[in-house]
């Protein structure tokens, strides 16, 4: 099985602070990561696919890029609407596997 | 506009079955891979398994954890995916998601876009 390891486990920023988060996949999965938002309660929403295209009707603060093992999801400017875990998931190998999540917090 | 309705959770008994229905909408079904995730209480996301279009075969994957309890089926007549868990245990106790995944290249399914809202399965006697 992959281990996609993301970090940090949470995070706590300011409204317009730029966020990151990393995941490293444990072996290369070429593009094949998307990243999900899940708010309390809701199902997870596609924000990211194939690393770095954003999906339809995303805001365009939010981002992706990387390549075989190492990611990273990046929130330019913090709103408050955004606070959620994040997770990124890669498909490129069987089982499909889930980082643990990035809980992101308002300061 | 693409819905996905899961139903069929609910409390059952360890060593009981279940069976989960999924309920697409507003696309070409069968067109499509579908997947399973699962979310245990408080924790992560987990792949459960996926059932390939009839075009790639209609076969199916599934996590260790699940493979030979739990069977996926679909029925493009009806644009539903099914999730059959057999032999339940505490630790399946989660919402589980339906999800279609956007593409199929050959036998690898890529990821899911659309998710529909969970169905709760409690195990637990």
């Amino acid at each position: 099985d992959i281990q996609m390891t993301q970090s940090p486990s949470s995070l706590s920023a300011s409204v317009g602070d730029r966020v990151t988060i990393a995941c490293q996949a444990g072996q290369d999965i070429r593009n094949f990561l998307s990243w999900f938002q899940q708010i309390p309660g809701k199902a997870p929403k596609l924000l990211i696919y194939d690393a770095s295209n954003l999906e339809t009707g995303v805001p365009s603060r939010f981002s992706g890029s990387g390549y075989g093992t190492h990611f990273t999801f990046t929130i330019s400017s913090l709103q408050p609407e955004d606070i959620a875990t994040y997770y990124c998931h890669q498909y490129g190998s069987l089982p499909h596997t889930f980082g643990q999540g990035t809980k992101l917090e308002i300061k | 506009e693409v819905q996905l309705v899961e139903s069929g959770g609910g409390l059952v008994t360890p060593g009981r079955s279940l069976r989960l229905s999924c309920t697409a909408s507003g696309f070409s079904f069968g067109d499509f891979a579908l997947n399973w995730f699962r979310q245990a209480p408080g924790k992560g996301l987990e792949w459960v398994g996926f059932i390939r279009s009839k075009t790639h075969g209609g076969t199916t994957e599934y996590a260790a954890s699940v493979k030979g309890r739990f069977s996926i089926s679909r029925d493009d007549s009806k644009s539903i995916v099914y999730l059959q868990m057999n032999g339940l245990q505490t630790d399946d106790t989660a919402v589980y998601y339906c999800a279609r995944a956007w593409g199929q290249v050959g036998a690898m399914v890529r990821g899911s876009d659309y998710w529909g809202q969970g169905t709760l399965v409690t195990v637990s006697s």
